[in-house]
């Protein structure tokens, strides 16, 4: 069984569309999170959601907007989307207090052309 | 930016030998992790050292941690060309409260057969 999945796995889009990426774990996990990966491959955070409340927002512009149904389900909507969108984007989650090991999904790459 | 630095930015070695990746940090921590990330995938956990331990092993994996001068190393002995990938440091920035990471850039390792 998938630990924590996403959808789509590719994203190809034009400049100013609004896309939507899912992001699903069935690990029990209270905490999830976003993740940005560059062509360098840096990664780094954007949102962090812990029991459908957000609790860390790394100055992300706020086209993007995460939404959070249930702890299990935390999904990312972007609008207006630009060439600099273009990247892999990961969705994490974690139980907290547990040292903060982190289970990743395998990823959505966008492209924005 | 509070990203780490891993050193070196990419590794070819042979199948059997040993690879050694260097991380470093810039704040004080709680624990340090080790990830790899296959091409095309999401990250996968390798193994986790508390800021009080100096060493750890998990099969073929070793890491020490130097919190006097913020740096962590990981040894894959035996390598294999399974090994290929990249390997990525992260650290807690010492916060107890997100359970936030903080990635390193990266160790791209190629094992060749």
């Amino acid at each position: 069984d998938t630990a924590v999945s996403q959808t789509p796995k590719y994203l190809v889009t034009q400049m100013g569309n609004d896309k939507s990426i899912k992001c699903e774990q069935n690990l029990g996990h209270d905490t999830m999170y976003w993740y940005k990966q560059d062509s360098k491959k840096f990664l780094k955070i954007m949102f962090s959601y812990n029991n459908k409340e957000l609790i860390i927002n790394e100055t992300v512009p706020n086209r993007f907007s995460p939404k959070s149904p249930d702890k299990a389900h935390l999904n990312l909507h972007i609008n207006s989307l630009e060439l600099g969108d273009s990247a892999v984007y990961f969705c994490a989650s974690t139980r907290r207090g547990e040292d903060g090991e982190q289970y990743f999904g395998p990823g959505t790459r966008l492209t924005v052309t | 930016s509070q990203q780490g630095e891993e050193d070196p930015q990419a590794l070819s070695i042979q199948e059997g030998e040993n690879a050694t990746m260097n991380c470093s940090y810039k704040t004080s921590i709680n624990n340090l992790q080790w990830y790899r990330q296959n091409s095309g995938r999401g990250l996968v956990h390798l193994i986790l050292i508390r800021s009080n331990e100096r060493e750890k092993h998990s099969g073929r994996l070793r890491v020490t941690l130097d919190t006097s001068k913020k740096s962590s190393s990981l040894l894959i002995t035996a390598s294999r060309a399974a090994d290929t990938a990249s390997y990525f440091c992260a650290t807690d920035a010492g916060s107890y409260n997100t359970d936030k990471l903080i990635f390193g850039t990266g160790t791209r390792l190629q094992v060749f057969p």
